[in-house]
């Protein structure tokens, strides 16, 4: 059963440290979205990627927030100085975007709840 | 002190009865949506999904309609369960081609009562 996995699960850290959440995306996938969710905002697109390349990352602080994709069964999202206001759930999701044809399902993973005191 | 969030529209039906979702969406050129549903605690799961050149699609239980006059997006669930309990978001999509982003709605929180 081909899933989205995030690690971690829960991350509890102080202001200023830094944070690095993970994501493997299913396997043949070729597109990985990160988004955050929170109760203000609701589900927000931070950034994507296709075929490891970014495609947008307007959603993103760009001054604190890095994702990259360093193979293709790896995605991070850094956060670096972490602030309070960056508690959420941040979710990666995996698809498998082909040019031309208007279908875009993506796969959501169980999502990384980040508290930052 | 007061909390301050979203306030999801909530949907409450007894057991056995059907639920209908609604969903405005916002751009014209959308050509592709998708209904997601999340539980609590987990990822938003894929539900059904439509495209523009259709106005109505069945999945199981589910029934999706598209009124693109309006821009309006329903889901129709028949015979709720209360594994049906969730948050129900609508996504769209526009641009076809290279664009692979999905714009979500709010989401509106369905409660099922046994």
């Amino acid at each position: 059963d081909a899933r989205v996995t995030q690690t971690p699960r829960h991350k509890v850290t102080e202001m200023g440290q830094e944070v690095t959440m993970r994501c493997q995306p299913i396997l043949g996938h070729n597109t990985v979205f990160w988004y955050r969710q929170t109760m203000m905002q609701g589900l927000e697109l931070l950034a994507y990627f296709r075929n490891r390349a970014p495609l947008d990352d307007s959603g993103m602080p760009k001054d604190r927030f890095s994702a990259e994709m360093p193979d293709a069964t790896l995605a991070t999202l850094k956060i670096q100085p972490s602030e309070p206001r960056d508690s959420a759930v941040y979710f990666c999701a995996s698809g498998l975007a082909m040019t031309g044809v208007g279908r875009n399902e993506q796969f959501f993973g169980p999502g990384t709840r980040l508290t930052v005191l | 002190g007061e909390s301050v969030g979203l306030h999801l529209p909530t949907l409450s039906v007894q057991e056995g009865d059907n639920s209908i979702i609604n969903c405005a969406y916002s751009n014209s050129a959308s050509d592709y949506f998708i209904w997601y549903k999340q539980e609590s605690g987990k990822g938003p799961q894929f539900i059904i999904d439509i495209r523009s050149n259709m106005d109505k699609r069945q999945g199981q239980r589910v029934t999706v309609l598209l009124n693109k006059t309006v821009k309006h997006l329903s889901l129709q669930i028949a015979a709720t369960q209360p594994g049906d309990s969730a948050v129900y978001f609508c996504a769209e999509n526009y641009g076809g081609g290279s664009n692979y982003k999905l714009t979500f709605g709010k989401g509106t929180l369905l409660t099922v009562n046994p």
